[in-house]
């Protein structure tokens, strides 16, 4: 089956650090990937996404690479602001879902300190 | 900004106590799921449809229902809330077929059985 695993948190870094969150999938075909993220108290929103081997989403200073060689798609920000203190979702959905279900890594929480 | 609505933010009830968690999105979207997310964050798809009077299980086993009478409208009932239930529930939609599409997340009902 499906399967999304990520790096567990949670992840303390100082303000400007650079940030790496590892994501690796398993999947039949070409799954669409994508990163979610949950503030406090909120619903989950995309942050990025890539549809195809070798792409790169970007938004708001975080990439990821859809890397089918490693079956990774790992998160990373240059310089990371307290405000990006959440949890953040790796996720795929599959090649062939016509329902366009995602499944979800387990998360990992960002805290960011001053 | 997705406009989806869940309502209550907050529910603390009795054990065998009948509830409604109510969803309800302006987007006109076709495709409309629940999570369940447990405490320690892992996201779980418990239902999902495809449209009006669709309604599917989802990859996790669980004892609420749901119904599709309206586009706008997904809201999941427990007939007999148990403290196993307590649990933070989040409605989603998304467009389309295309399975690159994203997810549009609600900011979740958080549900305390006591």
């Amino acid at each position: 089956g499906n399967s999304v695993t990520q790096m567990e948190g949670p992840v303390t870094l100082s303000e400007e650090a650079f940030l790496t969150i590892n994501c690796t999938y398993t999947a039949t075909g070409y799954p669409s990937l994508f990163w979610y993220v949950q503030y406090p108290g909120e619903g989950l929103q995309l942050l990025l996404k890539a549809t195809k081997a070798d792409d790169k989403g970007s938004n708001k200073g975080f990439e990821a690479t859809y890397r089918k060689e490693t079956t990774s798609f790992h998160l990373e920000k240059g310089s990371v602001q307290v405000s990006d203190s959440a949890v953040y979702f790796c996720a795929l959905s599959p090649s062939n879902n016509a329902g366009n279900m995602l499944t979800f890594g387990g998360g990992t929480r960002l805290m960011v300190k001053p | 900004e997705a406009d989806i609505y869940q309502t209550p933010r907050y529910l603390v009830i009795g054990t065998g106590k009948k509830i409604t968690l109510e969803c309800s999105q302006t987007m006109g979207h076709d495709k409309m799921y629940w999570y369940q997310q447990d405490p320690g964050m892992e996201l779980h798809l418990i239902h999902y449809s495809y449209g009006v009077n669709s309604t599917e299980k989802g990859d996790l086993s669980s004892e609420s229902t749901v119904s599709r009478i309206r586009t706008e409208h997904f809201p999941l009932t427990l007939e007999s809330a148990r403290p196993s239930h307590t649990s933070q529930y989040l409605c989603a939609s998304s467009e389309g077929d295309w399975v690159g599409l994203p997810l549009h997340f609600g900011n979740g009902t958080r549900l305390t059985v006591t």
